[in-house]
């Protein structure tokens, strides 16, 4: 099993430009979630996926869509990209179903994200 | 609101010395509690996890940690450090009112020097 993958790995932008960030899973996880880290902020939330065809906000959305393709994946689109969105990327999912009581998740390598 | 905190955004110990990794979560109703390591330029791994039943958690490379509900504290320990310890270590918690998600701490660097 590959676990969670993500393309790509590095990626340069120019502000105003766009792009998708893609990530699957092989482990038949229910929910998926997409986060960004910064130095000193751990890892904050921009959206997730508690089953296929749901999305929901995390904590920092703005700027950002996403797409439950079908349960293996969920991309990420940064339609306007700016400065501010420079950051490391990381998918990540989880068995868990809405209402578990419990949510290991598993995750992707990560996108280095620079935007110029 | 459910949060974790780690005291220590760097922690700098000898190879063989103690590691000691602080988290303390914030809830009224115990968690599920985990802690993840990210070695560089790499993604998040799980070490070890909390859910029920004993409240000292073995993991792997070593580590272990310690469910204390009275101090509200889950602290990763590992009794002799190995330079490959080095990484980045993240404590984060499930709370059983939300459970769509993790709240992670900030991260705790630790460095290993020999």
């Amino acid at each position: 099993n590959a676990g969670v993958t993500q393309t790509p790995k590095f990626q340069v932008l120019k502000t105003g430009q766009s792009m998708t960030l893609q990530c699957a899973q092989d482990m038949n996880h229910n929910s998926m979630y997409w986060y960004r880290q910064d130095p000193g902020m751990g890892l904050r939330l921009i959206y997730y996926s508690a089953s296929e065809g749901t999305t929901d906000k995390g904590e920092v959305p703005n700027g950002y869509n996403v797409s439950r393709l079908n349960k293996r994946e969920f991309s990420l689109r940064l339609e306007s990209a700016a400065p501010s969105q420079t950051s490391v990327y990381f998918c990540a999912s989880s068995e868990a179903l809405r209402g578990d009581a419990y949510n290991e998740q598993f995750f992707g390598p990560g996108t280095r994200l620079t935007v110029l | 609101a459910q949060s974790v905190t780690q005291l220590g955004s760097h922690v700098s110990v000898s190879e063989g010395a103690l590691v000691l990794l602080r988290c303390n979560y914030s809830s009224s109703v115990p968690p599920y509690l985990f802690w993840y390591v990210q070695y560089p330029n790499q993604g998040l791994q799980l070490l070890l996890k909390y859910t029920t039943g004993a409240t000292l958690v073995k993991g792997i490379n070593g580590f272990e940690a310690e469910f204390k509900k009275s101090e509200t504290s889950f602290h990763l320990t590992k009794p002799s450090a190995h330079m490959s310890d080095a990484a980045e270590y993240f404590c984060a918690v499930s709370p059983f009112y939300n459970t769509d998600k993790l709240i992670f701490g900030t991260g705790t660097r630790l460095q290993v020097f020999p």
